[in-house]
Parts: C-alpha cells; sequence; structure tokens
C-alpha cells in the first residue's frame, strides 16, 4: 500500500513569492492534516480535514496560509506571500480510524528555504 | 493543556548498548493517547506504537519496548542492543480525546548511535 505522497520534497523561493504544496493521502484516509515542523522541534498542526471539511485551523496564519481539499481526497497547502520565518518542513499525514483513536500516518514533507 | 516534555536533546551511544528515551505528559483529560515516531534523516515520520491511557500494560516488539506509567505520567522508550540504523530522532506525541486528534508532539530526541 502506497503511503502518503508530497510533493515537491524541496523547494526554494525568495521572500514575497507564493508556494504551493501538494499532498496525496493513504486511500481510504478520510482525515488530512497538515503540520509544520521547524528545525530542532516537533511538528505543530496547522489544519486538519474530515473529508473536505476543514475542523481545526485554529492554527494556521490565515492571513498568508490557505488550503484546500476540494474533492475530500488530495490537498493543497498555500503561503502567499512567504517570509523569511517560513522556512521549515511542511509535513502531511492522514489516518482512518474513529476520532480521538487516529493514528497518523506521515508523508516525507516538503523543506522549504525562503530565501 | 497538553504539553509533552522530552527532557533528553541528545544522546549518543556505542552499538549493542541499550538505552532509554524519556517522555513525560501533561493532559486533564482521563482519556488520552500517546505515542512514539521515529524521524531518521530522510526526514519522514515512521509511527512506531500508540497506547491509550487505559492501558498500562509494557509493551516489547522486537529490541524496542515501551513503558507507560500514569503515576508519574510518563511513556519511556527502550531500545536494546543498539544498532547504527536506530540513529535517528524520537519524537512521543499526546492526543487528547477532546482535542479532536490534534497531536501535541515533544521537542525530540537525537539518538546516536555509533559503530
Amino acid at each position: 500500500e502506497a503511503g502518503v505522497v508530497q510533493s515537491p520534497r524541496y523547494k526554494i523561493i525568495e521572500k514575497k513569492q507564493p508556494v504551493a504544496f501538494w499532498c496525496n493521502p493513504i486511500s481510504g484516509h478520510n482525515t488530512l492534516y497538515w503540520y509544520l515542523q521547524n528545525l530542532g522541534q516537533g511538528p505543530e498542526l496547522l489544519i486538519r480535514y474530515e473529508n473536505e471539511e476543514a475542523v481545526d485551523d485554529s492554527q494556521l496564519p490565515k492571513d498568508r496560509f490557505s488550503a484546500e481539499r476540494l474533492k475530500g481526497v488530495d490537498s493543497t497547502l498555500k503561503i502567499q506571500p512567504a517570509e523569511l520565518g517560513d522556512s521549515a518542513v511542511y509535513l502531511c499525514a492522514s489516518s482512518l480510524e474513529p476520532q480521538g483513536m487516529k493514528t497518523q500516518y506521515f508523508g516525507p514533507g516538503t523543506r522549504l528555504l525562503v530565501l | 493543556a497538553q504539553k509533552v516534555t522530552q527532557a533528553q536533546t541528545e544522546i549518543s551511544v556505542v552499538e549493542k548498548e541499550d538505552v532509554t528515551l524519556d517522555c513525560v505528559y501533561e493532559t486533564r483529560d482521563t482519556t488520552y493517547y500517546l505515542f512514539w515516531y521515529k524521524q531518521p534523516p530522510s526526514g519522514e515520520l515512521v509511527f512506531l506504537i500508540r497506547r491509550n491511557s487505559f492501558d498500562e500494560q509494557n509493551e516489547i516488539s522486537g529490541r524496542y519496548s515501551w513503558n507507560f506509567q500514569k503515576s508519574t505520567s510518563s511513556f519511556n522508550f527502550t531500545i536494546t542492543a543498539s544498532q547504527v540504523v536506530d540513529s535517528a530522532v524520537y519524537f512521543c506525541a499526546l492526543s487528547e480525546s477532546t482535542s479532536g486528534s490534534r497531536l501535541t508532539f515533544g521537542e525530540g530526541t537525537q539518538l546516536t548511535v555509533n559503530p
């Protein structure tokens, strides 16, 4: 079974440019998560989707970040405009089990460098 | 609020040594879930184990074992006879039943196993 797929794996952009990350979850997983991981730290949740609905986006900086999961399968996370402090790894995860018991399976992440 | 503390930032051992990674958590919920993930240099978070708050039985899987003690709010991870391939960052994480499966991670422990 294929795992969580993310692309691109690496992205270098200049500040103020837009950038987008794509995630395809494990087949059949209805819950999708985007996490931000700064260097030397644990991941922090940005947004969680249950099917097409964003049910937890309290940590998403909505002035510059946006996300969508239009058909309840793959998802895109966008930053516009990017700032130097956005340099980090963006991780996507998915899960299947009922709420509260969810084991999250992670993709390889996208490493973003903003110059 | 939920919190996970991994006091050991870095651990270095010689191959075949046993090593224990500490994890202490804080939560007000009576129902919660604890996880360990491994993050090798490739960057992908690999799921290792999940325990729920009502199951304090220790678990062994090959060279890995986990000690869950509610009395001390700890969920420690031991690797027996460590190998070079065990070198990675290990994260402990907590999910409260009321948090909608949001994972709170510790800051991770960098384990280096030297030949």
